[in-house]
């Protein structure tokens, strides 16, 4: 069965600091892909990136970078100099094949804080 | 309009109710599905649809009865609820291209924020 786990249910920084929210999954599937989704007050989920199991090179996209390793089955998202407009619960995922539409399983998300 | 759009954006209704959360998209996909958010679950997927046809139903009980009537629009009829239905509920969309690998991508509505009393 495939899981995804967010160990850190809550983190608070202080605007400018950097921050990382880790991310761990477990599948049995070769190819899968990964996925984080911001989730603002309003409730809407916002895609951020999807990764999938053949490509291990990090990405960066502004202030946001992503960190995949295989080998430790993780897939961290760092925020660079955050900001208080990044404050959300932070969401990742984990598809694997299936035929037709997707099956996303979620971690249970970190709920981020950015003081000013 | 753009994008995954819901409505109500909030719903009050008493268990005896019978009312309807209703989903559109403007993507222009074929796969639409209904997730469940509660304070302290993480999100459950409730149903899937890919080209009008029901792919999956997460053992949701019958109280919830999905119907999606052409590709881009959902609904997720709701009776007899209990107050432990009350919960965030958030519809979705993705290509729904057959065989995908998982390597489509959901895009989510802002969902509707329902108490059953």
């Amino acid at each position: 069965a495939q899981k995804v786990t967010q160990a850190q249910t809550e983190i608070s920084v202080v605007e400018k600091e950097d921050v990382t929210l880790d991310c761990v999954y477990e599948t049995r599937d070769t190819t899968y892909y990964l996925f984080w989704y911001k989730q603002p007050p309003s409730g809407e989920l916002v895609f951020l990136i999807r990764r999938n199991s053949f490509d291990e090179q990090n990405e960066i996209s502004g202030r946001y970078s992503w960190n995949f390793q295989k080998s430790t089955s993780s897939f961290n998202f760092t925020i660079t100099a955050s900001q208080v407009v990044d404050s959300a619960v932070y969401f990742c995922a984990l598809s694997g094949p299936i035929q037709g539409a997707q099956k996303l399983v979620f971690g249970q998300g970190t709920r981020l804080t950015i003081n000013p | 309009e753009t994008g995954v759009t819901q409505t109500p954006r909030h719903l009050v209704m008493g268990m005896t109710n019978k009312k309807s959360l209703k989903c559109e998209q403007h993507l222009g996909h074929n796969a639409m599905y209904w997730y469940k958010q509660s304070a302290k679950k993480p999100l459950e997927l409730m149903f899937v649809y890919n080209f009008k046809e029901q792919t999956e139903n997460n053992s949701v009980p019958s109280r919830f009865s999905p119907e999606c009537p052409n590709s881009s629009h959902l609904f997720l009829h709701l009776h007899t609820l209990q107050p432990e239905d009350s919960a965030l509920y958030l519809c979705a969309s993705s290509q729904g291209v057959g065989d995908a690998g998982g390597k489509e991508t959901q895009y989510f509505g802002p969902g509707t924020r329902l108490l059953v009393l």
